[in-house]
């Protein structure tokens, strides 16, 4: 079946280091992949999505780029702050191409940001 | 901006009564999912919902959930007879273009 795999965490930086956060992927056919985010206490919010292979998906400084030779979709961000902390999920949606696919998700990793 | 919303978002009950989780999902969107999220672990897929019927289950829904769309807003989700290891987040999500868009959850405590 579909998995998704990523960092363990928790990951620990200092405000405006570089941020790469690995995820990799395995599916049938052709997966749209997604960053999701979640903040303390929160719900789940949609970072940015890619849905076919060399896409990049960009928002709020976080980019990633579906990469199908590799099977990955990395998050990066130039420069980090404080604000970022939260913990990070990769997914991916079925390659079936059926619209009700649900989306499989990794672990997680956790980013601590401090000042 | 259009938000999934879920109530309540914390639900305390005993083992073996029956909870019924409420969403309701963005108005033009024809998908919707349940997922749960065990504390400290990934977010489990549920079940997916479309044209009134149950479209895609896991192995975690089992015959003790079920979903349904009682009226043109709301999509619920009940567990019969609740189990310690249901305690977890629940969210509801539904879907447009491809995305799926999540409301804020709802914590259940099974005691």
């Amino acid at each position: 079946g579909d998995s998704v795999t990523q960092m363990e965490g928790p990951v620990t930086l200092s405000e405006e280091a570089f941020l790469t956060i690995n995820c990799t992927y395995t599916a049938t056919g052709y997966p749209s992949l997604f960053w999701y985010v979640q903040y303390p206490g929160e719900g789940l919010q949609l970072l940015l999505k890619a849905t076919k292979a060399d896409d990049k998906g960009s928002n709020k400084g976080f980019e990633a780029t579906y990469r199908k030779e590799t099977t990955s979709f990395h998050l990066e961000k130039g420069s980090v702050q404080v604000s970022d902390s939260a913990v990070y999920f990769c997914a991916l949606s079925g390659g079936s191409g059926g619209g009700a696919d649900g989306l499989t998700f990794g672990k997680g990793t956790h980013l601590i940001i401090q000042p | 901006e259009p938000e999934v919303t879920q109530t309540p978002s914390h639900q305390v009950t005993q083992m073996g009564q029956e909870v019924i989780l409420r969403c309701v999902p963005i108005s033009n969107h024809l998908y919707f999912y349940w997922y749960r999220q065990i504390l400290g672990q990934k977010v489990e897929f549920l079940v997916s919902f479309y044209n009134n019927e149950i479209s895609e289950k896991s192995e975690i829904f089992d015959d003790q959930f079920s979903v349904e769309r009682p009226d043109g807003s709301n999509f619920t989700l009940k567990i019969r007879s609740t189990k310690l290891e249901d305690s977890a987040m629940y969210f509801c999500a539904s879907q447009q273009l491809g995305t799926q868009y999540f409301g804020p959850g709802t914590r259940l405590t099974v005691l």
